[in-house]
């Protein structure tokens, strides 16, 4: 157990819908990162949050945002849904958000869009 | 741009054998590099990692050691066992970055 919680574990929704995707992070840990895993893709970075603020963005679709809260738990929102959406969103979370950081993993919301 | 390449899988070995798994990087500057294991219907563990050139990552029996010179962080275990069956991905972070960059995993699996 690493300690980073995610919910749902499961979404199943429609092309075209709306979904939100929760994540909390490591007690004392600042800084949430959001990556995707797909079959084609493989494994990709999202965004990172550092305390509250935007610290670097990767391959993240307009359709898709995120946030950081004051309690440090974050949120993915993916909109418009698509087929290709569908793949295993996995948080991550770091003490400060530094290259030798380790990022600890949460269990990943696995989402299919049917 | 920053890249890792991985040896495709599966590897099939019986336990007990010796398991290496390549892994080479492309990256400006000295990254620090990182071996995440994935077990079946489970998230991302940190197996190993090394921040700088010649050192040597170790937990759980697995060692990688950090080659500038030929930019590799291959994987190494000498005894597998059932339990090893998972997805092992290198990865890598920009000195002065944040995001990871992920190789595109290596099934194991190993058999009784």
């Amino acid at each position: 157990d690493s300690g980073v919680t995610q919910t749902p574990k499961h979404l199943i929704t429609a092309t075209g819908q709306r979904v939100t995707l929760r994540c909390s992070p490591r007690s004392g840990d600042l800084s949430v990162y959001w990556y995707q895993q797909s079959l084609d893709q493989g494994l990709q970075f999202l965004i990172q949050y550092y305390n509250g603020e935007e610290r670097a963005k990767g391959n993240i679709l307009e359709r898709f945002s995120a946030q950081q809260f004051p309690d440090l738990h974050s949120e993915l929102n993916l909109s418009s849904l698509e087929l290709g959406d569908s793949a295993l969103y996995f948080c991550a979370s770091s003490v400060d958000g530094g290259a030798t950081d380790t990022q600890y993993f949460g269990p990943g919301t696995r989402l299919t869009v049917l | 741009g920053d890249s890792v390449t991985q040896m495709e899988g599966p590897v099939t070995l019986s336990e007990e054998a010796f398991l290496t798994i390549n892994c080479t990087y492309t990256a400006t500057g000295y990254p620090s590099l990182f071996w995440y294991v994935q077990y079946p219907g489970e998230g991302l563990q940190l197996l190993l990692k090394a921040t700088k050139a010649d050192d040597k990552g170790s937990n759980k029996g697995f060692e990688a050691t950090y080659r500038k010179e030929t930019t590799s962080f291959h994987l190494e275990k000498g005894s597998v066992q059932v339990s090893d069956s998972a997805v092992y991905f290198c990865a890598l972070i920009k000195a002065a970055g944040n995001k990871l960059t992920f190789g595109g995993g290596t099934r194991v699996l190993v058999k009784p």
